[in-house]
């Protein structure tokens, strides 16, 4: 089946430094991208969703200067945590929906990172 | 071997039918988690889950923790049911059924 490789699973960094998230499609076309987060003991939350070659479009809510959103290639979407701060520890969550006919219509996730923020 | 198992993988019901998705997963979990995915590919949150049963409107949602079984069911079904239903459940890590596909037939 479709494989969506995100990483890295976790990571810690100093408050007031970037951190990237990559998300890759492993076998096929992700013509869009979706970010999620999630804070402890509550549901995911969509953060933004991304399309190949265009910018993203961001949820009420969400900073874009904060949250920088990349989606160059059709298997490769990134997440860049500008100038984190504590407040921004939490999980985040990528899925890909791409072109592969019959099953184009399904969402395919990464695993998750851990992000957390000193 | 995939850590969550949903089925049916395809349902087609006629409008007013009661609807059953399963999820059976096999790692422990701190909750789990029923995703709604339209066509349009926006994804929306509909229960998350740690014990028991949630309900909200005509979606019901039951977790057996020690049969490590999760069903979403959905009464008097309706066109506007029509989506992927995805299962999911996390501790740390995140792991995903790979989704059920309702179409609901007027």
């Amino acid at each position: 089946g479709a494989v969506v490789s995100q990483h890295p699973s976790r990571v810690i960094c100093k408050s007031g430094t970037s951190v990237k998230i990559e998300c890759r499609s492993l076998d096929f076309q992700a013509t869009t991208m979706f970010w999620y987060r999630q804070f402890p003991k509550q549901s995911l939350m969509l953060m933004a969703t991304s399309n190949e070659g265009s910018k993203a479009t961001y949820e009420q809510g969400v900073e874009k200067d904060k949250f920088l959103i990349n989606h160059a290639s059709l298997t490769l979407s990134t997440l860049t945590v500008t100038s984190a701060h504590p407040e921004d520890s939490s999980f985040y969550i990528c899925s890909a929906r791409g072109d592969r006919g019959r099953g184009s219509e399904k969402l395919f996730f990464g695993s998750g990172t851990q992000l957390s923020v000193l | 071997k995939n850590e969550v198992e949903q089925s049916p993988q395809n349902l087609t019901a006629q409008e007013g039918e009661f609807i059953t998705i399963n999820c059976s997963y096999s790692v422990g979990i701190s909750a789990l988690h029923w995703l709604q995915q339209h066509p349009g590919g926006g994804i929306v949150s509909l229960f998350m889950l740690s014990s028991g049963k949630k309900k909200h409107g005509r979606l019901i949602a039951t977790i057996n923790i020690q049969e490590k079984h999760s069903s979403l069911h959905i009464t008097a079904s309706h066109p506007r049911d029509s989506a992927v239903y995805i299962c999911a459940v996390n501790r740390v890590q995140f792991y995903f059924g790979t989704g059920t596909s309702l179409t609901v037939i007027p």
